[in-house]
């Protein structure tokens, strides 16, 4: 079965530090994808990113950015400059072989303070 | 609006009654699936769905049933509710199983 690791389960920075996620995830598929999504306090599920096992490189999008290593099994997010209203609980999540099961992290949660 | 929507979004009942909680979406996808959120587990998934007659157990299956009868409609059931079936419940939907999954706004249950 995924494993799915969010090492991180609390996370404080003062507003326009830089934070990285991370999350660690095992499996025996050679082809998966991954997926990164928010909850905010006001309780929605919100989804961020998606990337699969081929493409290793580096995503950014505005102040969100991934990193993506295979040989490591990690999909980290890096948030710069953080803001308040980054504030929130980040789950990692890729589905398990056959694209069936969908494992989330226990996901971490971010409090960015003014 | 393309969205997810679940009912009740509210629920307080007590041991043994049976109840449903429904999830509808209105963007043709195929893969459905309903999680329970519970602090310090995240999210852990309950059933999915494939697509019309095609369901499986996630990772806490048991004490809940679902059904597929059609595209659209997910409902979840708890045929006889127990305090530790207490969660928020959330019903998501994604084109395939592969894409990214679009959520409803979550239950709050609530067994006494």
């Amino acid at each position: 079965a995924q494993k799915v690791t969010q090492a991180q389960t609390e996370i404080s920075v003062v507003e326009k530090e830089d934070v990285t996620l991370d999350c660690v995830y095992e499996t025996r598929d050679t082809t998966y994808y991954l997926f990164w999504y928010k909850q905010p306090p006001s309780g929605e599920l919100v989804f961020l990113i998606r990337r699969n096992s081929f493409d290793e490189q580096n995503e950014i999008s505005g102040r969100y950015s991934w990193n993506f290593q295979k040989s490591t099994s990690s999909f980290n997010f890096t948030i710069t400059a953080s803001q308040v209203v980054d504030s929130a609980v980040y789950f990692c999540a890729p589905p398990e072989g056959g694209y069936q099961k969908v494992t989330f992290g226990i996901g971490t949660k971010l409090q960015v303070i003014p | 609006e393309a969205q997810v929507t679940q009912n009740p979004r509210y629920l307080i009942t007590v041991t043994g009654k049976k109840l449903t909680v429904t999830c509808s979406q209105n963007m043709n996808h195929e893969y459905m699936s309903w999680y329970r959120q519970d602090p310090g587990l995240g999210l852990r998934q309950i059933y999915y769905s494939m697509n019309v007659e095609v369901t499986d157990k996630g990772d806490v299956p048991e004490g809940y049933k679902v059904s597929r009868k059609e595209k659209r409609n997910f409902p979840l059931i708890l045929e006889s509710p127990s305090p530790n079936q207490t969660s928020l419940y959330f019903c998501a939907s994604s084109l395939h199983s592969y894409n990214e999954q679009f959520f409803g706004p979550g239950t709050r249950l609530t067994v006494l």
